[in-house]
């Protein structure tokens, strides 16, 4: 099993300019999610998914958005890039919904910078 | 909400030394207590849990322990080496579906 996969590792974005974070898992995990880590601020979740067609907003959700259309793949979408955004980002997956009370399995994180 | 507080921030240690980072919570209701521990260009990965049903639980050199009254758990590095040189999130559910982590410690082994 490859675990939890992101593409891509690295990606320099101007402001203004949109893209997706791809994030895939094959271990047919129900929950999802994705967290963005800065320094001093810890892991804040940004979204996350139940299952397929069913996605929710975490702790930080403005600027983002998701869908959540297979069982294995979640991305994320930003539809206009701010420096704001600039982070690291990390998907995860857990076993079952009720994903806080789970083991959450990450992926290595995607770097983004917005200039 | 829940709020997660993680101290300290960074911490040095001999190797052979032990270690300790202490989380405090909000919410009473909580009731799962994970330990992330991230390596180096990598993710988090879950290192130990604890339930609110025990106060202690011990893996090898690694142990949490829970204080529900005080709402605060802690995790306890015996014997330290430099492979355990690495930041350790904690962490606390504000939901079933929202797990809050704290704001990570940059653990430090020297030999």
């Amino acid at each position: 099993n490859a675990g939890v996969t992101q593409t891509p590792k690295f990606q320099v974005l101007k402001t203004g300019q949109s893209m997706t974070l791809q994030c895939a898992q094959d271990m047919n995990h129900e929950y999802m999610s994705w967290y963005r880590q800065d320094p001093g601020m810890g892991l804040r979740l940004i979204h996350y998914s139940v299952g397929a067609g069913i996605t929710d907003q975490g702790e930080v959700p403005n600027g983002y958005n998701v869908s959540r259309s297979t069982t294995e793949d979640f991305p994320l979408r930003l539809l206009s890039a701010a420096p704001s955004q600039t982070s690291v980002y990390f998907c995860a997956s857990s076993r079952t919904s009720g994903g806080a009370y789970n083991e959450q399995f990450f992926g290595p994180g995607t770097r983004l910078t917005v200039l | 909400g829940e709020n997660v507080e993680q101290h300290p921030s960074t911490l040095s240690v001999q190797e052979g030394d032990s270690a300790v980072i202490k989380c405090t919570y909000s919410d009473s209701a909580s009731n799962y207590f994970p330990w992330y521990k991230q390596e180096l260009g990598k993710g988090p990965q879950l290192i130990i849990d604890i339930r609110s049903n025990v106060g202690e639980k011990k893996d090898q050199r690694i142990a949490v322990t829970l204080n529900k009254t005080a709402k605060h758990f802690s995790l306890h590095i015996t014997e330290t080496q430099p492979e355990d040189s690495a930041v350790y999130f904690c962490a606390a559910p504000a939901n079933t579906d929202k797990l809050i982590f704290g704001t990570g410690t940059r653990l430090q082994v020297f030999p």
